[in-house]
């Protein structure tokens, strides 16, 4: 079964810093994605940034990059000039697609960042 | 350990139908939030419950309504059920309602509801 764990419960980034939050996942899958989420106060989920796990170059959206390590099967967000508004909770989350055309999410349990002015 | 039970794992119901999907959190949870993911979309946050009480309310439709139970466990009813209902609806639940740090949150798998 795959299992995705997210490490930091909590972390914090002062205004303008790199921050780097950590997930490590396991699975025997060849084929998969993985997500991070932002959640802000809204319980809204944002779209941070995907990876394709046959791409082997890291996932890059403006401020936000990823280090995409398959063998070790790890999954970490860096957060570039961290902003005030980027204080939220972060999931990761492994994405399985089946061949009935559904898909399997399984989401970790957070990291809670804070940007400190 | 335990995790969140959501049941059933797949539901197909009928245009205009009711469905009832049910959340067990973690025990010792208090929290449960509600979500729902149609194919290609991010999660949308429907409803949160603390304490048995609604908490957050997020984009849920009037024809859904749900509620948690004395045992924590929470049931998300949908009615006049449309075409677009269909999506992976995931539970998750935490410690308390902002979600105590050390415990974070906790997803369900999700149940996954074709209306045809």
């Amino acid at each position: 079964a795959q299992t995705v764990t997210q490490s930091q419960p909590e972390m914090s980034v002062q205004e303008a810093e790199t921050v780097t939050l950590s997930c490590t996942y396991d699975t025997s899958e060849n084929n998969y994605y993985l997500f991070w989420y932002k959640q802000p106060p809204s319980r809204q989920m944002i779209l941070v940034i995907r990876q394709e796990a046959y791409k082997q170059q890291n996932a890059t959206e403006n401020r936000f990059s990823v280090n995409f390590q398959k063998a070790a099967k790890s999954f970490s967000l860096k957060i570039s000039d961290s902003q005030l508004g980027d204080t939220a909770m972060y999931f990761c989350a492994f994405m399985k697609p089946r061949n009935s055309g559904t898909y399997k999410y399984i989401f970790g349990t957070g990291t809670r960042l804070k940007v400190l002015a | 350990a335990a995790g969140v039970i959501q049941s059933p794992r797949h539901l197909i119901k009928e245009k205009r139908e009711t469905a009832t999907l049910k959340c067990y959190p973690i025990p010792r949870h208090d929290t449960v939030y509600w979500y729902q993911q149609g194919p290609g979309q991010d999660p949308q946050f429907l409803i949160s419950f603390y304490e048995k009480m609604q908490s957050d309310k997020g984009s849920i439709p009037d024809r859904f309504s749900a509620q948690q139970f004395s045992d924590y466990h929470s049931e998300l009813n949908m009615s006049s059920l449309e075409l677009g209902d269909s999506a992976l609806y995931f539970c998750a639940s935490s410690l308390g309602r902002l979600g105590q740090v050390n415990y974070g949150y906790t997803f369900g798998s999700g149940t996954r509801l074709t209306v045809v």
